[in-house]
Formats: structure tokens, C-alpha cells, sequence
């Protein structure tokens, strides 16, 4: 089983949609959660981080529910600019403290 | 302050033959972890290294090695190329162990 799952998507949505994507991931111990943007065949980049109590960035919202083992990103007003692929990232405990499990990615186009 | 760099940017090896890429770590980072990402994927651990130790190793067999020097830049060396090795190889800088990671623009592999 995988640390981290994603749906893969794609998701195609026109500039101006709310879009959300969602992770779940396999070890209750995991300590620190992270959206990552990823352009193509460019280097991820920290979107933000994930805290249970939730936290927005602008235009994204993050969310973190420890119980279900489950993490979402919510876009509103999606730009042209947001189109990238979206990596859902925790990191180790422990024996694995300072990993970073990502998943596969869900890709995002916004189409004008 | 520099951020993460790496070199080569792109590479074609032989099956077979044996490559080593190359990472600077950012300003006052002793930490680097390798990760390995396939197309379609998201990025795998390879191994981290700290104060020029080994502090953890993916699944990934004992053909891929590493080293980190005094300066904290560090390699990544991988024998006897497998055209499953082609993937983009991202080398991530920290100031410590599972603090924030600064990733680098990646080396692109591609064994024929």
C-alpha cells in the first residue's frame, strides 16, 4: 500500500471554478502534511502547509483531518496560472524522520 | 543566498554504464535528501544525507549511492544503468533534519 494516495485526475475546469482535490495517506504517525505545486518538468514547490485546525493562503484552502487520515486542497476562483500538477506530501516519524512521501499527483489545467 | 543547484540539467547514459549528478546545497543546509521521479510519478526517496552521514535510505538497491561533503554540496552515483532509471533526479536541502526542504531544479536522465 502506498504512504500517500491521490487521484491522479485530470481535472479541466474553466478560470473563475472552485476545484478541490483530496489525499489520503497510510500512516497514522505521519508528523507534518504539505501541498506541493509542480509545473511541468520543473521542481515541486511548497504550495503550503497542512494544519488540522485548517489555514488559507488567499485564493487555497488547506484542510487536515488526522482521524480519517485525510488532506484537501481547495481552489477557488481558479486562475490560467494555477494550471500544474498538485502533490500531496507528508513527511516521516521515527526510523523515517525527515522523508518525504509524495503522492502521484493530481493534475490541474484551467482552461480561459 | 543560492538556492539548491544541480548539474547536469539533462543526461543520456547507456544501459549499463554509470552516472554521477551533483547537488549544491542552499546557504548554511547540512541536510540533502535524493529523490527519484518517474513520469507520471511522484517523487521517491532515495536516501538523505547529514553532516556527511547516511541518515536513511529508500527502497532503492545498493547500485545507487551517495556521498555528502564537508561543504554539504553532495553526489549521487548510480552503476550499472537500468532503463528504468530514467526519471528526473531532484536533489532537497534543509537547514536540519525534517525542517523545510528546498528542492533544485533537477538533473533529467535518460538510459537508452
Amino acid at each position: 500500500r502506498k504512504e500517500v494516495e491521490q487521484d491522479p485526475g485530470p481535472f479541466n475546469v474553466p478560470e473563475g471554478a472552485t476545484v478541490a482535490f483530496n489525499c489520503t495517506y497510510s500512516n497514522s504517525a505521519s508528523q507534518s502534511f504539505f501541498w506541493y505545486r509542480q509545473d511541468c518538468r520543473k521542481e515541486p514547490k511548497l504550495l503550503m502547509s497542512v494544519y488540522s485546525s485548517g489555514n488559507e493562503d488567499g485564493r487555497f484552502t488547506a484542510q487536515l483531518n488526522r482521524a480519517s487520515q485525510y488532506i484537501s486542497l481547495l481552489i477557488r476562483d481558479s486562475k490560467l496560472s494555477d494550471s500544474a500538477t498538485y502533490l500531496c506530501v507528508v513527511t516521516g516519524r521515527g526510523s523515517t524522520l525527515g522523508r518525504l512521501y509524495f503522492g502521484r499527483g493530481t493534475q490541474l489545467t484551467v482552461w480561459p | 543566498e543560492t538556492g539548491v543547484t544541480q548539474s547536469p540539467t539533462h543526461l543520456i547514459k547507456t544501459r549499463g554504464q554509470q552516472v554521477t549528478l551533483r547537488c549544491s546545497s542552499q546557504s548554511g543546509h547540512n541536510t540533502v535528501s535524493w529523490y527519484q521521479q518517474a513520469l507520471g510519478q511522484g517523487p521517491q526517496f532515495i536516501f538523505q544525507y547529514y553532516r556527511e552521514e547516511e541518515n536513511g535510505r529508500g527502497n532503492f538497491p545498493p547500485r545507487f549511492s551517495g556521498l555528502q561533503f564537508p561543504n554539504y554540496s553532495s553526489e549521487l552515483n548510480v552503476n550499472a544503468l537500468e532503463l528504468d532509471d530514467s526519471a528526473l533526479y531532484l536533489c532537497a536541502s534543509s537547514l536540519k533534519v525534517n525542517y523545510g526542504y528546498t528542492f533544485g531544479s533537477g538533473t533529467r536522465l535518460t538510459v537508452v
